[in-house]
């Protein structure tokens, strides 16, 4: 069975950055694709980017400035970083398996911006 | 981009009713429609994918219809774990976005 955890820091400050992995176990993540999609308070949920088994990354155009998903084989861990966060960037974020549809996701870490 | 609209925003139902949600695109998303299942503090759920192929292990009391830019949801006899927020997404053309929610709530 495939399970993915995201683990991190629940509260950022504005500005910083906001860094979270997410650990994945019975898949490798060496192999198909791996995502980052978040759910804020006012808004629907919003796919954020992700990162294939070669390393390419495809990122929301709305973030690609300030956003970077890298990946680590040999813990099977993938990461997300999000520069200059603000108030707007407080959501639960959620790791998933998939490009486009996703069939395996984390139960959503709560990320917090606030000073 | 295209926008989804889910309608109603919320549903209340009784354990044994059928439920129908409807998800609108903005343009037409062939059938590359997906409906999800989020509660909180668990792991979001995908229920149906390519407009109506239910996902493995998903309750055959759920099903997926439609094609272009509207789609439903049913679920056949409500029960008691079926409360939840069910999301549509489309992912047309390397593009993805997803409906506003459906908080489905138990009378």
């Amino acid at each position: 069975q495939v399970q993915l955890q995201e683990s991190g820091p629940g509260l950022v400050k504005p500005s910083e950055t906001l860094s979270l992995t997410c650990t994945v176990s019975g898949d490798s993540i060496s192999s198909y694709f791996w995502s980052w999609i978040r759910k804020s308070p006012e808004k629907t949920l919003e796919w954020v980017g992700y990162i294939d088994g070669s390393g390419a990354t495809n990122y929301n155009p709305s973030l690609m400035s300030r956003v970077t998903i890298s990946a680590d084989t040999s813990k099977n861990q993938f990461s997300l970083r999000l520069r200059s966060v603000t108030a707007a960037d407080t959501a639960v974020y959620y790791c998933a398996r998939g490009q486009l549809v996703y069939d395996y996701w984390g139960q959503g870490t709560l990320v917090s911006v606030s000073s | 981009d295209i926008q989804m609209t889910q309608s109603p925003s919320t549903l209340s139902a009784s354990v044994g009713d059928r439920v129908t949600i409807t998800c609108r695109a903005s343009q037409s998303v062939s059938r590359w429609l997906a409906w999800y299942q989020l509660k909180p503090g668990t792991a979001p759920k995908l229920l149906i994918y390519k407009a109506s192929t239910l996902e493995s292990g998903v309750p055959s009391r759920f099903s997926g219809s439609g094609s272009g830019t509207e789609f439903t949801l049913t679920i056949n006899s409500l029960q008691p774990d079926d409360i939840a927020t069910y999301y549509c997404q489309q992912y047309n053309s390397f593009s993805q976005s997803f409906g506003q929610g459906t908080k489905l709530e138990i009378k």
